[in-house]
């Protein structure tokens, strides 16, 4: 049983240019939530998708979208980027009911900005 | 809103000894709360939950956590620390009303000394 997916792992990125990370949920899974964590620091709440919409979001600016599929896979896209973006990017995958059951997490994508 | 702190950034034990991680969280509603751990360039594990049900959770490896509504507190424990134990450690909360958005603590570096 496969978990949480994501691609790229790794990604070097020049300020002002655009990247798309990807995720992949556990089987069986159909909300996912996306995680910004920098070194040495808790993991910070982007938002979360569940039915393809936006359900809940952080304290985070527009140039961070994100998508949700019918297949519950999820895209996170962060445009404009600055040198302050780069940071560990988690999905995390869950039912929805997250509070009983958890999430089940990806390895990430490490973002660096240049 | 929720919140997490987590006294001391980073713990140091000798292998065989007591392991004590302290989490207090605010909420103003019943909490549920989380105990994750996550090994260098991985993503986060679940370690164990309290979801309302016993106060006393015991979880994967060894981990147990009390929670204690007077104290607002959710400490993790371990009687006998092992060399693998050594990870970042962090505490998180959610609640039933704030659709499953959970809110992660700075987190706890735990060494473990031979």
């Amino acid at each position: 049983d496969a978990g949480v997916t994501q691609s790229p792992t790794h990604l070097i990125k020049t300020r002002g240019q655009q990247v798309t990370l990807r995720c992949s949920p556990k089987s069986g899974h159909d909300t996912v939530s996306w995680y910004q964590q920098a070194l040495g620091q808790g993991p910070q709440f982007i938002f979360q998708y569940y039915e393809e919409e936006e359900r809940q979001r952080g304290n985070f600016p527009d140039r961070f979208s994100g998508h949700q599929f019918p297949n519950y896979s999820s895209e996170l896209n962060v445009n404009a980027l600055l040198l302050g973006d780069s940071a560990l990017y988690l999905c995390a995958s869950s039912l929805e009911l997250a509070e009983l059951y958890g999430y089940t997490f990806g390895s990430g994508t490490r973002l660096t900005v240049v | 809103a929720q919140s997490v702190t987590q006294l001391g950034s980073h713990v140091s034990v000798s292998e065989g000894a007591l392991v004590l991680l302290r989490c207090n969280y605010s909420s103003s509603v019943p909490p549920y709360l989380f105990w994750y751990v996550q090994y260098p360039n991985q993503g986060l594990q679940l370690l164990l939950k309290y979801t309302s049900a016993a106060t006393l959770v015991k979880g994967i490896n060894g981990f147990e956590a009390e929670f204690k509504k007077s104290e607002t507190s959710f400490h993790l424990t371990k009687p006998s620390a092992h060399m693998s134990d050594a990870a970042e450690y962090f505490c998180a909360v959610t609640t039933k009303t704030s659709y499953d958005k959970v809110i992660f603590g700075p987190g706890t570096s735990l060494s473990v000394i031979p």
